[in-house]
């Protein structure tokens, strides 16, 4: 089954308005990813957060972590039409050396 | 650029075939990781490496198999190809920092079976 399981599948938001993406897992986890990936590309790390973190920022990127709920969100300000993509949490248990991904939300940011 | 160069961008092969997919790393990555994504399964973790031996196992099917050569190149080689199979493969590297590093994926093989 799935680690990492983002939510909503699909969101769709104007250009300038803030996304929010959800991650929730099952295990204790070492560290949580979040990753982009264009329509048939290969996926583009964004931001990486510990288990020990519980708020991250990269530029319009907001990752936050609680380790108590099993859950991560990432939130984008401002969005771009070039923001469009899927975006994909990833979840490195502590007990194993593969990286396992969720099913991933898909974001159209309208101009 | 990621610096994770696969090859060949597209394969188009009929059922029962075999195929070799390959995947160079980021310079200085000793781990190389294997991933196929499809519409109705998302990205599965199949295989890992580190500096040539097996790391970690996913959902690889037996038809499939892999290996990571001395100069830490990785091939993925799938035989009794089945419609099935028809898929995104990518390959992914990272650093020596362990878990802690972030993957870098490669642009991916895609793989159709006819």
């Amino acid at each position: 089954s799935q680690q990492g399981e983002e939510d909503p599948q699909a969101l769709s938001i104007q250009e300038g308005e803030n996304a929010t993406m959800n991650c929730s897992y099952k295990t204790s986890i070492n560290n949580l990813q979040w990753y982009r990936q264009n329509s048939g590309r290969g996926l583009v790390h964004l931001i990486l957060i510990r288990s020990n973190e519980r708020e991250k920022h990269s530029g319009r990127l907001r990752v936050t972590l609680d380790t108590s709920k099993k859950s991560s969100s990432l939130l984008i300000t401002a969005s771009r039409a070039a923001d469009t993509a899927s975006y994909f949490c990833a979840t490195d248990r502590n007990y194993g050396q593969n990286f396992v991904f969720g099913p991933g939300t898909r974001l159209s940011v309208l101009p | 650029d990621s610096g994770v160069t696969q090859t060949p961008k597209h394969l188009i092969t009929a059922t029962g075939q075999r195929v070799t997919l390959r995947c160079s790393p980021r310079s200085g990555d000793l781990s190389v990781y294997w991933y196929q994504q499809s519409l109705d399964q998302g990205l599965q973790f199949l295989i890992q490496y580190y500096n040539g031996e097996e790391r970690a196992k996913g959902n690889i099917l037996e038809r499939f198999s892999a290996q990571q050569f001395p100069d830490l190149h990785s091939e993925l080689n799938l035989s009794s190809l089945e419609l099935g199979d028809s898929a995104l493969y990518f390959c992914a590297s990272s650093g020596p920092a362990g878990r802690d590093s972030p993957l870098h994926f490669g642009n991916g093989t895609r793989l159709t079976v006819t």
